[in-house]
């Protein structure tokens, strides 16, 4: 089946520890997402990525780091200067960022506590 | 820039009531515009979609009409199921360029039996 597939399913932070989230689709889509999704707030874009080896700060950026050396690959992760990382996670990708190659598919979600 | 605004929830109706989920969105140009649902624990699935001026997207019983001249994308469902309980979120993005998804901040629904 095509699809994203996030793991883990859940993850704990100790302080000053760095974690990575990861993200796999072979849905052969160029665009990548992450977006952190907190209670109340709806979903905000942490960074995105149209192509390999390419990628671009969203509107929450500080504290977060990704790479994109593979097609189909996309991890998150989430450094000790992120000080408030608790939150649910959400990996997405389309088949471009323009119009109608925009529709997002997404993963089932990370959800990230500290300890 | 583009942005969406949902009605504030969260909304409880009974089950087989009708639904209506106002979004009005501000952008330039042409945008596309989508519904998502996210189930509890889950991430967002596309819900349906439309990319032109008085298209009208449909899917499981739902249905949402791209009104240019008002600027909104209100969905609706004529008698709702328990199933249905969620968060819809309202998205844009638009034609050309490489504009980003622009989320409104969603709207929880539950139906009671």
């Amino acid at each position: 089946d095509g699809g994203i597939t996030q793991s883990p399913k859940y993850l704990f932070r100790k302080e000053g520890q760095n974690v990575t989230l990861s993200c796999e689709q072979n849905l052969n889509h160029d665009a990548m997402y992450w977006y952190r999704q907190d209670p109340g707030q709806g979903l905000r874009l942490i960074y995105y990525s149209q192509i390999v080896n390419d990628f671009q700060k969203g509107d929450i950026a500080e504290g977060y780091s990704v790479s994109r050396e593979k097609k189909e690959s996309f991890p998150l992760t989430v450094t000790s200067a992120q000080k408030n990382p608790t939150a649910f996670y959400l990996c997405a990708s389309s088949l471009g960022l323009a119009g109608a190659k925009n529709i997002q598919y997404f993963g089932a979600g990370t959800r990230l506590s500290v300890l | 820039g583009n942005s969406v605004t949902q009605m504030e929830g969260p909304v409880t109706l009974s089950e087989e009531a009708f639904l209506t989920i106002n979004c009005t969105y501000t952008a330039t140009g042409y945008p596309s515009l989508f519904w998502y649902v996210q189930y509890p624990g889950e991430g967002l699935q596309l819900l349906l979609k439309a990319t032109k001026a008085d298209d009208k997207g449909s899917n499981k019983g739902f249905e949402a009409t791209y009104r240019k001249e008002t600027t909104s994308f209100h969905l609706e469902k004529g008698s709702v199921q328990v199933s249905d309980s969620a968060v819809y979120f309202c998205a844009l993005t638009n034609q050309g360029g490489s504009e980003k998804l622009v989320f409104g901040k969603g709207t929880k629904l539950t139906v009671n039996p």
